[in-house]
């Protein structure tokens, strides 16, 4: 059964740092993988989708990476800015269902 | 504009009325799914359908029903809410089910909070 870690579990930094967030996952047979915020109270945004031929996927400030051998993925955001504190979660889709997966998500916090 | 949508976005009931929160995408998507979200166990897949008329289980669909008559619309029915279905539900959808090699973006509606007392 496919489980989902991230890393950290929150995280608080000043404004225009760079930063990783950290995703692994332990069944490496995967389609593809999503990262997404959600907002306090509020749905999930894609922010990015990265198949599983993809090593890597960008949008803007945001790049995400794969390495599906060793079951990790990373979100590195560039200059971050209070706006993008949200929480941000991982998720690999794999199997029949074509259902994804999530980590419990990394809570971000950036300070102006 | 793409979305998916959810009604009603919140809903306070008791155990055992009946209750239906509707979804609705307008992106002409044939996959569309089913979450739940609880504090401590993240999100989880209720149902999920291929198309119109084909419907199926995900991981936790006890107490759950879905339907799927037409392809923009994927209700969720609960016949007989109890309280440990309060829960933050989410509606997704995709353009094809995900399969090797070939993957679509899924997409969210804004939530339903539920609270069943």
């Amino acid at each position: 059964k496919q489980e989902v870690t991230q890393i950290p579990a929150a995280l608080s930094v000043p404004e225009g740092e760079n930063l990783v967030l950290n995703c692994s996952f332990t069944d490496s047979a995967i389609y593809n993988l999503q990262w997404f915020r959600q907002d306090p109270g509020k749905g999930l945004t894609s922010l990015l989708l990265i198949q599983s031929s993809q090593r890597e996927q960008t949008s803007g400030r945001l790049n995400a990476s794969l390495d599906k051998s060793s079951g990790r993925s990373t979100l590195y955001i560039a200059a971050s800015q209070p706006g993008d504190s949200a929480t941000y979660l991982c998720a690999p889709v794999g199997g029949s269902q074509g259902n994804l997966i999530f980590g419990k998500g990394t809570k971000l916090s950036v300070k102006p | 504009e793409a979305q998916v949508t959810q009604n009603p976005r919140y809903l306070i009931t008791v155990t055992g009325k009946k209750l239906t929160v509707t979804c609705s995408q307008n992106m002409n998507h044939e996959y569309m799914s089913w979450y739940r979200q609880d504090p401590g166990l993240g999100l989880r897949q209720i149902y999920y359908s291929m198309n119109v008329e084909v419907t199926d289980k995900g991981d936790v669909p006890e107490g759950y029903k879905v339907s799927r008559k037409e392809k923009r619309n994927f209700p969720l029915i609960l016949e007989s809410p109890s309280p440990n279905q309060t829960s933050l539900y989410f509606c997704a959808s995709s353009l094809y089910l995900p399969l090797r090699d070939t993957s679509y973006e899924q997409y969210f509606g804004p939530g339903t909070r539920l609270t069943v007392t």
